[in-house]
């Protein structure tokens, strides 16, 4: 059973465009909510993480949105560089703040065409 | 600071032998988190440990052990190997309950 589900496995944008990544959970007991980059070769890098007691953070070009009562969440990246192509990784936890028992969606592979 | 280090980077293995995977954290970080990526499932999260004491478990069977140590370094091991255990083993290293995880390069094991 998926708890965190990342349904689109890719997503092609524009050099310049916005990529709106999008990742839905079925956990109600999930209070933090992070999102991974990962490069080939490398682990997963933190990039931005929210708490459920907001429903907006944004970090530079990355804005984290929640949703909570759809259990719905995305990461925007404006404006969208070549160097975002990677692997986004969703991921979830129980505890605010913490980052005991992740649990990760599948992951998207986004390509930012120059 | 060195970031999180994982050793061997890659291995190969036959089904039926075990395996014994490390993880040095980074300098400080006392929490150690193992986590096993495939292309069907994605990051999946085997185990936690903190002051040589497991604190979370994942759903895996018990052929996944792992085991912390006074330094904070981490080993874990899995025993009679099945074609299926084939992945990327990602260890991530923080403070405890707090902060990021800091993820290492991760060891490619092939069970063939």
């Amino acid at each position: 059973d998926q708890q965190v589900k990342q349904n689109s496995p890719s997503l092609s944008v524009q050099e310049g465009r916005i990529s709106i990544l999008n990742c839905d959970y079925t956990n109600s007991m999930f209070d933090y909510f992070l999102w991974y980059k990962k490069y080939p070769a490398e682990g997963p890098t933190f990039l931005i993480s929210i708490s459920s007691i907001k429903d907006k953070n944004e970090d530079g070009r990355f804005t984290v949105f929640l949703n909570k009562s759809a259990k719905h969440l995305s990461l925007h990246i404006v404006p969208s560089q070549p160097g975002d192509s990677a692997v986004y990784f969703c991921a979830a936890s129980p505890v605010t703040g913490a980052n005991s028992k992740l649990t990760f969606g599948k992951g998207i592979t986004l390509s930012v065409r120059p | 600071k060195a970031g999180v280090t994982q050793t061997p980077r890659y291995l190969i293995k036959t089904r039926g032998q075990q395996v014994t995977l490390s993880c040095s954290p980074i300098s400080g970080h006392r929490s150690v988190s193992w986590y096993q990526q495939t292309p069907g499932q994605g990051l999946q999260f085997l185990f936690e440990y903190f002051s040589e004491t497991q604190r979370n478990k994942g759903n895996f069977p018990g052929r996944f052990s792992g085991r912390q140590f006074s330094n904070s370094r981490s080993e874990m091991n899995v025993s009679t190997l099945e074609l299926g255990d084939s992945a990327l083993y990602l260890c991530a290293s923080s403070w405890p309950l707090a902060g990021e995880q800091f993820f290492g390069p991760g060891t490619r094991l092939t069970v063939l």
